[in-house]
């Protein structure tokens, strides 16, 4: 079985409205930490916000927030205010355990495509 | 902030050459680091995780002959294609974390080496 899933290949958003990208995991740890990272087409990943399993409250950072439901093992990204520079891969991740030098397991990526 | 460098950029090389493309943390060091494979308009499939002084634990399927893990020092681990041939074209990617952060910290990425075998 998968351990994230995205389901989502690609999007196209309009300029200034929000996205929302889908993430499931699947995991019996109880404690794992869940990722997401943008990719331009130029390569670099670029860590957008996390979540941690035993967090209480949805990750925000910026323009990006984490909609965690811990019982539906769902973690989406949304976007707000999208912009043009936010066209790119977004990939879902998560380290299972407390370990810090766990590895990161990467859904299959969702292409964002901003339309202006 | 964390920066991870990656060098080559780009390679490209004639079957039966040897690369290796290295992977360095700039500003902290790095027990562990982790090396990826990407296909285009794929996602990244982790070849290996690289342990400081001790050998690498390779992911099932991934040849630990053809693709040599060193991490000699807490800032440098190097990954070595050997006789390298036109499937071993990929973008290869490198990431490290922080041995001083917590568990809620992100691993910090390079920014990919792109390998073609002619």
């Amino acid at each position: 079985a998968q351990k994230i899933t995205q389901t989502q290949p690609g999007m196209f958003v309009q300029e200034k409205e929000a996205v929302t990208l889908d993430c499931t995991y699947d995991t019996s740890d109880p404690s794992y930490g869940l990722f997401w990272y943008k990719q331009p087409s130029s390569g670099e990943m670029i860590f957008l916000i996390y979540q941690g399993s035993y967090d209480q409250q949805n990750a925000t950072e910026g323009r990006y927030s984490l909609n965690f439901q811990k019982a539906r093992k769902s973690a989406n990204l949304v976007i707000s205010a999208s912009q043009l520079g936010d066209s790119a891969m977004y990939f879902c991740a998560m380290r299972e355990g407390r370990a810090a030098g766990n590895k990161l397991t990467f859904g299959g990526g969702t292409r964002v495509l901003v339309k202006p | 902030g964390a920066v991870v460098s990656q060098h080559p950029s780009r390679v490209i090389c004639k079957s039966g050459t040897s690369v290796k493309i290295e992977c360095r943390s700039l500003d902290f060091q790095a027990t562990t680091m982790f090396w990826y494979r990407q296909f285009p308009k794929k996602s990244l499939m982790l070849m290996a995780t690289s342990n400081e002084g001790s050998k690498a634990t390779y992911e099932q399927g991934v040849e630990k002959d053809k693709f040599l893990i060193n991490h000699a020092s807490l800032t440098l681990s190097t990954l070595t294609v050997t006789s390298a041939h036109p499937e071993d074209s990929s973008f290869y990617i490198c990431s490290a974390r922080d041995r001083g952060t917590y568990s809620n910290q992100p691993q910090h990425f390079g920014d990919g080496t792109r390998l073609s075998i002619l």
